[in-house]
């Protein structure tokens, strides 16, 4: 099993260019998670979704949008991206509230 | 805001010491987990701890939860070189659904 795989590794974006993140599970896990990691900091929830077709407001949405339209796969997009979203963003998935498995990371730059 | 918080926030000890970090927390809790993540990687699920136990254990990891006090500790006996890392604790509150992260404890093991 590859767990949770996230695409890209790295990304450079300009201010306002927009781009999607792709998580993936094959745990077949109902809830999927979007974190933000910001340096010298512990994990910010960007928005959560408990089952397919369903996403959630999590602690900093503000900027992001998703989707869940496989239960394997969760989205996680940026319409305008800004500077202040440069980050590592982390996507975990999880049966119930139970441990949360994540993915190695996406890198984000914003110039 | 950061529903945990640990302590120390850095810890550097001698290979075969024993290391402590201690997390605190503002609500009550359904359960609370402890991670490890190693720089530049995704997190790694140590163990979990429910709102009704004392104290749990897993090879050299031993968690204790004080919910009277909203706090919990996570001792690691025997420290390796291989222990370095970041410790979070998250805790997930209520109907939330959520796991909220602290700041982390940086975890350094001299050889």
């Amino acid at each position: 099993n590859a767990g949770v795989t996230q695409t890209p590794k790295f990304r450079v974006l300009k201010t306002g260019q927009s781009m999607t993140l792709l998580c993936a599970q094959d745990m077949n896990h109902e809830y999927m998670y979007w974190y933000r990691q910001d340096p010298g900091m512990g994990l910010r929830l960007i928005h959560y979704s408990v089952g397919e077709g369903t996403t959630a407001k999590g602690e900093v949405p503000d900027g992001y949008n998703v989707s869940r339209l496989k239960k394997q796969n969760f989205l996680l997009g940026l319409e305008s991206a800004a500077p202040s979203q440069t980050s590592v963003y982390f996507c975990a998935s999880s049966y119930e509230d139970n441990e949360q498995f994540f993915g190695p990371g996406t890198r984000l730059t914003v110039l | 805001s950061q529903q945990g918080e640990e302590d120390p926030q850095a810890l550097s000890i001698q290979e075969g010491e024993n290391a402590t970090m201690n997390c605190s927390y503002k609500t009550s809790i359904n359960n609370l987990q402890w991670y490890r993540q190693n720089s530049g990687r995704g997190l790694v699920h140590l163990i979990l701890i429910r709102s009704n136990e004392r104290e749990k254990h897993s090879g050299r990891l031993r968690v204790t939860l004080d919910t009277s006090k909203k706090s919990s500790s996570l001792l690691i006996t025997a420290s390796r070189a291989a222990d370095t890392a970041s410790y979070f604790c998250a805790s997930i509150s209520g109907s939330a659904r959520q796991l909220t992260f602290g700041s982390g404890t940086q975890l350094t093991v001299l050889p």
